[in-house]
C-alpha cells in the first residue's frame, strides 16, 4: 500500500517568510495529491491540490510542486502571517486494483506552522 | 450546502463498552471515509463507504465497523473498547466518484477510561 512520509514535522517562521513542507510518496501510481489545513480545534480543510498531470499550482500565497519521477510533493507558503498556524496534512490518493476509479487517501503525519508576529 | 457532521461531539466510555458514532455527508454525497486521529499516529483511514457499500478497508481490527444507509448517513461502531481507542473520529464526504476533493466532519472525540 502507500506510503506518505512527511517533513519537518514542525516548522517556526517569522511573519512574512516563506515556508515549505515537503512529502513524499511510495506508489509511483499515486494520482491526485492534495493538502489540508487544521487549526487548533477544528476539522481539516482543503487548501491545495495537484494532480499528476501537473507539475504546478498556485493560489494566491500558496503552491504546490509534484515531481512524479522523484515521487515527491512540496507545498509553499509565501508571506506567511499569523494565521497561517496550524498542522498541516499532505496526502496522497491510491485507486484501487483493477483501473477502478476509486481508492483512498494516505495521509502523512503532519507539520505544525508556527508563524511568529 | 450545509457541511459534514458528527454526533456526539464528544464521548466518554469504559473499557470493554462499545460506542457508535454517526456522520451526515453533504447533500448530494455518496461516499463517507471514516480516519481516526491521534497525536501519535496522525489520520489514518478506517473504512469507507459508497452507496451502502464498504469499498475499501484500512488496517485495524474487527473491533471496528460501520456501514452506511441508503440516504447516505453513515455509523461506525467500536466495540469491546481499549484505552487505545481514545482519539479523534473524523469523518469525510465526497461525490465518491475517484481523485476527488473529501469534506471533513468536526470530528467525535472519543475518550476511553
Amino acid at each position: 500500500g502507500e506510503n506518505v512520509e512527511q517533513h519537518p514535522s514542525t516548522l517556526s517562521v517569522q511573519e512574512g517568510d516563506s515556508a515549505v513542507i515537503k512529502c513524499t510518496y511510495s506508489d509511483s501510481a499515486s494520482n491526485y495529491f492534495p493538502w489540508y489545513k487544521q487549526e487548533l480545534g477544528k476539522r481539516p480543510q482543503l487548501i491545495i491540490d495537484i494532480r499528476s498531470n501537473v507539475g504546478e499550482k498556485k493560489d494566491q500565497r500558496i503552491a504546490v510542486t509534484l515531481n512524479k519521477t522523484a515521487k515527491h510533493f512540496s507545498l509553499h507558503i509565501t508571506e506567511t502571517q499569523p494565521e497561517d498556524s496550524a498542522v498541516y496534512f499532505c496526502a496522497a490518493w491510491e485507486s484501487n486494483a483493477g483501473g477502478t476509479s476509486y481508492g483512498k487517501l494516505t495521509f502523512g503525519q503532519g507539520t505544525i506552522l508556527t508563524v511568529h508576529p | 450546502k450545509a457541511g459534514v457532521t458528527q454526533t456526539p461531539r464528544y464521548l466518554i466510555k469504559t473499557r470493554g463498552q462499545q460506542v457508535t458514532l454517526s456522520c451526515s455527508p453533504i447533500s448530494g454525497h455518496r461516499s463517507v471515509s471514516w480516519y481516526q486521529q491521534t497525536p501519535g499516529q496522525g489520520l489514518q483511514f478506517l473504512f469507507e463507504y459508497f452507496s451502502e457499500t464498504q469499498r475499501n478497508k484500512g488496517n485495524f481490527p474487527g473491533r471496528f465497523s460501520g456501514r452506511q444507509f441508503s440516504n447516505s448517513r453513515s455509523e461506525m461502531n467500536v466495540s469491546t473498547l481499549e484505552l487505545g481507542d481514545s482519539a479523534l473520529y473524523l469523518c469525510a464526504s465526497s461525490l465518491g466518484v475517484g481523485r476527488e476533493t473529501q469534506y471533513f466532519g468536526p470530528g467525535t472525540r472519543l475518550l476511553v477510561l
